[in-house]
């Protein structure tokens, strides 16, 4: 199958600070990138979707201005965490797809914890 | 919410033994997908049905789908150690925008050797 990098794979930031989080499709042009949250032993919840050169369309309930995606080109999407505090600790994850109504290809994700 | 409830939320068997999870929706869908996770780790694509699909196989994996009850089930057959992870559905909505994928609450399957 196709490949997403997600990066770091771990961070560990102090509470106020910003962290990134890059997403790349290796080896196809994804169209489309989603971003995922997930809590201990919980499922994922989509928090945002983003399409290459448009705006993100933010899931209800998440921050627009602490979550800020950028999908500046057809390989990377990119979720920063602005002024992150300790309920930001999370595990992070993208997925992209390269076409309508096909599987979706995850990166390994990224636990950010906020000390 | 869109999300969907997967039952049962933990299911623990032996080697060898068949393990089916449940999968149920709210909205129509234009198909729906299932996911396995390895603790910690990113989601790797198992199976996909198309909502005029009913049922799918793929190896030791089948996949139903009933669309009129909204629900699907994925069955292991003669389970490994290896199979030990949790397992998502994951549908995307006829009236998505995107190809959004809303995921279920996940089986978390223990195989024991």
């Amino acid at each position: 199958g196709a490949v997403v990098s997600q990066h770091p794979s771990w961070v560990i930031c102090k509470s106020g600070t910003s962290v990134k989080i890059e997403c790349r499709s290796l080896d196809f042009q994804a169209t489309t990138m989603f971003w995922y949250r997930q809590f201990p032993k919980q499922s994922l919840m989509l928090m945002a979707t983003s399409n290459e050169g448009s705006k993100a369309t933010y899931e209800q309930g998440v921050e627009k201005d602490k979550f800020l995606i950028n999908h500046a080109s057809l390989t990377l999407s990119t979720l920063t965490v602005t002024s992150a505090h300790p309920e930001d600790s999370s595990f992070y994850i993208c997925s992209a797809i390269w076409t309508m109504n096909t599987e979706a290809f995850f990166g390994q994700g990224t636990r950010l914890t906020v000390v | 919410s869109q999300q969907g409830e997967e039952d049962p939320q933990a299911l623990s068997i032996q080697e060898g033994e068949n393990a089916t999870m449940n999968c149920s929706y709210k909205t129509s869908i234009n198909n729906l997908q299932w996911y396995r996770q390895n603790s910690g780790r990113g989601l790797v694509h198992l199976i996909l049905i198309r909502s005029n699909e009913r049922e799918k196989h793929s190896g030791r994996l089948r996949v139903t789908l009933d669309t009129s009850k909204k629900s699907s089930s994925l069955l292991i057959t003669a389970s490994r150690a290896a199979d030990t992870a949790s397992y998502f559905c994951a549908t995307v909505p006829v009236a998505g925008h995107f190809n959004k994928f809303y995921f279920g609450s996940g089986t978390k399957l223990n195989v024991k050797p």
